[in-house]
């Protein structure tokens, strides 16, 4: 069974630019979480989101946002990229929205700015 | 690919002998951890996970220990492989209407052939 996939792998953008991370869950999940991961330390909680909606926010500035489709994938945006934006960006699946449920992750989007 | 643990604690085992990896974690109310290996390049990989209901939970090769009146996780590693070289990290969740995950700092384990 595929696991939770996520494109592209790597992409590089210059400051000042937008950019579309995607993701698909394992199929069955519902929810699907985003987390930016900095070199040499533990992934940060971005956002939940769960039967489209938005679950949970952590504490990120209003230039990222994401949605939810109807098929479960989800997309994260981020607007006007700073250089403090490079980073390794995971995406995790889980069945239900709960916090008592495993969360499975991608093996993530490598997003370098210039 | 890049190192994921870059200036982390490093933990050097020697093959065959069991690993101990230890995490605090700062909010009492968490009620869920989780353990994640992360290799090289790659996102984390769920190993085991416990309820705060539990205080120890066995999986294939590993155990976890719960200790909520410190605030303490650990994980067992039996008989380490090469293989289970990697970073890993421990991660807790509460009750809040959301699965959002708290992350440790992550531990490097190198494994000595």
């Amino acid at each position: 069974d595929a696991g939770v996939t996520q494109s592209p792998t790597h992409l590089i953008k210059t400051r000042g630019q937008h950019v579309t991370l995607r993701c698909s869950p394992i199929s069955g999940h519902k929810s699907v979480s985003w987390y930016q991961q900095v070199l040499g330390q533990g992934p940060q909680f971005i956002f939940q989101y769960y039967e489209k909606e938005e679950r949970g926010r952590g504490n990120f500035p209003d230039r990222f946002s994401a949605r939810q489709f109807p098929n479960y994938s989800s997309e994260l945006n981020v607007n006007a990229l700073l250089l403090g934006d490079s980073a390794l960006y995971l995406c995790a699946s889980s069945v239900g929205q709960n916090s008592n449920q495993p969360q499975h992750f991608g093996d993530g989007t490598r997003l370098s700015i210039l | 690919g890049e190192s994921v643990g870059l200036h982390l604690p490093t933990l050097s085992v020697q093959e065959g002998d069991n690993s101990i990896i230890n995490c605090a974690y700062s909010n009492s109310a968490s009620d869920y951890f989780i353990w994640y290996k992360q290799e090289s390049g790659k996102g984390p990989q769920f190993i085991i996970d416990i309820r705060s209901n539990m205080d120890k939970r066995q999986g294939q090769r590993v155990t976890v220990l719960l200790n909520k009146t410190v605030k303490h996780l650990s994980l067992q590693i039996a008989a380490t492989q090469p293989g289970d070289s990697a970073v890993y990290f421990c991660a807790e969740s509460a009750s809040y209407g959301n699965n959002r995950l708290a992350f440790g700092k992550g531990n490097q384990v190198v494994v000595i052939p």
